[in-house]
């Protein structure tokens, strides 16, 4: 089975720039995920999308950031514009199921690294 | 609310010693705990998972973790380290909602010597 696709895997950018992230989830998963990982830190969860619908943005900076999951299946992460505390990796996994239980297994990509100059 | 505690951001264990990476976790209700590994530019790979079944959980590579209720913890071991398992592991907790958020812990890098 292919695992989740992300893009791009590097992008260096200016201050107030924009930058957008592209994530393709493993098929059938309909749970989706965007975090930030700040070097030296634990992933953050950014924001969940169940199918096309948002079920979790308490942590999307709403001023800059977007995102979207308009088809369902692959998602868009943006932010507008960027700041130098943006530099981060965002990491998008995806699920088969959802919720809280054992069979609620994230699958992750490789990350997109963000460096903001 | 549930959170996890990673003691020791380094760890550095010669190879052949025994591999001990300490996580801690605070809940009011009994959790499932993950641990997860991330390789330089990689994403985190599932390692094992703890969903109440058995104490002791297997994972891969060698790993396993013990569940210990009495003292909130949840430790990964591996009797002998091999060069390859040099990475970063994170303890995670999911988060008793609806959404089953996952909270992630700070993350231990882990040096093996020769």
């Amino acid at each position: 089975e292919a695992g989740v696709a992300q893009s791009p895997r590097y992008k260096i950018i200016e201050k107030r720039q924009s930058v957008a992230f592209w994530c393709n989830p493993i098929s059938g998963h309909a749970t989706l995920y965007w975090y930030q990982q700040i070097l030296g830190q634990g992933p953050k969860l950014l924001i969940q999308f169940q199918n096309n619908g948002v079920v979790d943005d308490s942590q999307l900076p709403k001023d800059r950031f977007s995102a979207e999951r308009l088809k369902g299946v692959d998602s868009t992460l943006k932010i507008q514009p960027a700041k130098l505390e943006d530099s981060a990796v965002y990491l998008c996994a995806s699920s088969l199921v959802t919720g809280n239980t054992g069979a609620n297994v994230l699958t992750f990509g490789a990350g997109s690294r963000l460096t903001v100059l | 609310a549930q959170s996890v505690t990673q003691l020791g951001s380094h760890v550095s264990v010669s190879e052949g010693a025994l591999v001990l990476l300490r996580c801690n976790y605070s809940s009011s209700v009994p959790p499932y705990l993950f641990w997860y590994v991330q390789y330089p530019n990689q994403g985190l790979q599932l390692l094992l998972k703890y969903t109440s079944a058995a104490t002791l959980v297997k994972g891969i590579n060698g790993f396993e973790a013990e569940f210990k209720k009495s003292e909130t913890s949840f430790h990964l071991t591996k009797p002998s380290a091999h060069m390859s398992d040099a990475a970063e592991y994170f303890c995670a907790v999911r988060r008793s909602s609806n959404t089953g958020k996952l909270i992630f812990g700070q993350g231990t890098t882990l040096q093996v010597k020769p």
